[in-house]
């Protein structure tokens, strides 16, 4: 079974601009999360999404959004990037919502903004 | 305070010694409590998770939680220089929301 798949795997963007970011979670998995993990602030929560919903929202600026479509595929979009998005961002899926689904991680997209 | 916190390292055991990571948290409410494995340049893989009091084995690993003292801890027997790497704790509450300690780094010395 495939895992968490992350595209791109690498891109660069200069300050202002904006990235779109997608995910395709495991098969048969509905629920899609997203991480941005850095060297001094490590793993931080950006959202939830389950049906297409999004249920649950860390402490991130509205600049960062996201979506999830029908086929639970997720998109993550980040506007007006600043140097301090330069970061690791990971996409997890589960089976489904709840405290005890185990999630799985994609490979990441390494985002560099100059 | 810090959501989840863990000793950042490094932790430096030699190879075939027990290594030892260890996890507080703040919130009660948790839930489920996750360990996961991250080699530089990779993403986290999980290696357990655990959700009731006690032990759990699973080959080398042996995850350990008190809920009452808030801590959560991971016991790797007969560590490996393969072993090295940032090991991620992560609780999660009744509104699924996944915290995540800032990682330990263990360095497993041949």
């Amino acid at each position: 079974k495939a895992g968490v798949t992350q595209t791109p795997r690498y891109l660069i963007k200069t300050r202002g601009q904006q990235v779109t970011l997608s995910c395709s979670p495991i098969s048969g998995h509905r629920s899609v999360s997203w991480y941005q993990q850095t060297p001094g602030q490590g793993l931080q929560f950006l959202f939830e999404y389950f049906s297409e919903t999004q249920r649950n929202k860390g402490n991130f600026p509205g600049r960062f959004s996201g979506r999830q479509f029908s086929n639970s595929r997720s998109e993550m979009n980040v506007s007006t990037l600043e140097l301090g998005d330069s970061a690791l961002y990971l996409c997890a899926s589960s089976l489904s919502e709840g405290s005890g689904n185990t999630i799985y991680f994609g490979e990441g997209s390494w985002l560099t903004v100059v | 305070q810090k959501e989840v916190e863990q000793n950042s390292g490094p932790l430096s055991v030699p190879e075939g010694a027990i290594a030892s990571l260890n996890c507080t948290y703040s919130d009660r409410g948790s839930q489920s409590f996750f360990w996961y494995r991250q080699y530089s340049g990779k993403s986290p893989e999980l290696i357990m998770f655990i959700y009731s009091n006690g032990d759990k084995e699973d080959g080398r690993f042996t995850a350990q939680l008190n809920k009452a003292s808030q801590y959560v801890s991971l016991l790797i027997r007969d560590s490996q220089p393969s072993d090295s790497a940032t090991y991620l704790c992560a609780v999660n509450n009744w509104d699924n929301d996944m915290r995540f300690g800032a990682g330990t780094r263990l360095t497993v010395k041949p």
